[in-house]
């Protein structure tokens, strides 16, 4: 069975850019979350979706957005980029995302804002 | 406010030692946690988890204990091997009702040497 798979793998921009990640899940997982990977605050949820819906937020600007399909891969977008913005973007896809640790993380899309 | 601490950052143990990594949280409605694994360019992997009803889970090498007391939860890999050499990232719900809202460490980097 396929992982998660995530791309672009590495991606350049500039600030005040925009820029669209994607995210394929496991095939026949229906929940997709995002995470943002930083060296001084971890890993931190941005948002899940589950069959086209967007179910949870975490405490990011509106700036970051997202989508899922309905084949259950999802895009995440963010305008506007700024240099903060820089990170290890990281998608994880779940069965029916009921359980924590049912998840399973694709190898991320490494962003640099310039 | 980082709800879920890891204050070491590295960590370096000789092979066929013991390995222990440490994690804190201050947010008692956390009641289930669990351990990812992450090598270079590849997503986090899940290792082990522990609800908070147990004070001790093992699997194999990997185990973790949670004092809930101290909010306080340890993982203990013995005997280390230098295939565990990976940042470790412990992870705390509120349930386990939805895979989106874990809220995650800062890591740690393990460095297993022979």
């Amino acid at each position: 069975k396929a992982g998660v798979t995530q791309t672009p793998r590495y991606l350049i921009k500039t600030r005040g850019q925009q820029v669209t990640l994607s995210c394929s899940p496991i095939s026949g997982h229906r929940s997709v979350s995002w995470y943002q990977q930083t060296p001084g605050q971890g890993l931190q949820f941005l948002f899940e979706y589950f069959s086209e819906t967007q179910r949870n937020k975490g405490n990011f600007p509106g700036r970051f957005s997202g989508r899922q399909f309905s084949n259950s891969r999802s895009e995440m977008n963010v305008s506007t980029l700024e240099l903060g913005d820089s990170a290890l973007y990281l998608c994880a896809s779940s069965l029916m995302g009921l359980a924590t640790y049912e998840q399973y993380f694709g190898p991320g899309t490494r962003l640099t804002v310039t | 406010d980082q709800q879920v601490k890891q204050n070491s950052p590295s960590l370096s143990v000789q092979e066929g030692r013991i390995s222990i990594l440490n994690c804190d949280y201050t947010n008692s409605m956390f009641d289930y946690f669990l351990w990812y694994k992450k090598y270079p360019a590849e997503g986090p992997t899940f290792l082990i988890s522990i609800s908070s009803i147990k004070d001790k889970n093992e699997d194999g090498r990997f185990t973790v204990f949670l004092n809930k007391s101290a909010k306080h939860l340890s993982l203990h890999i013995v005997p280390s091997q230098p295939g565990d050499s990976a940042v470790y990232f412990c992870a705390a719900s509120v349930g386990t009702g939805t895979a989106s809202k874990l809220t995650f460490g800062t890591g740690t980097r393990l460095q297993v040497t022979l």
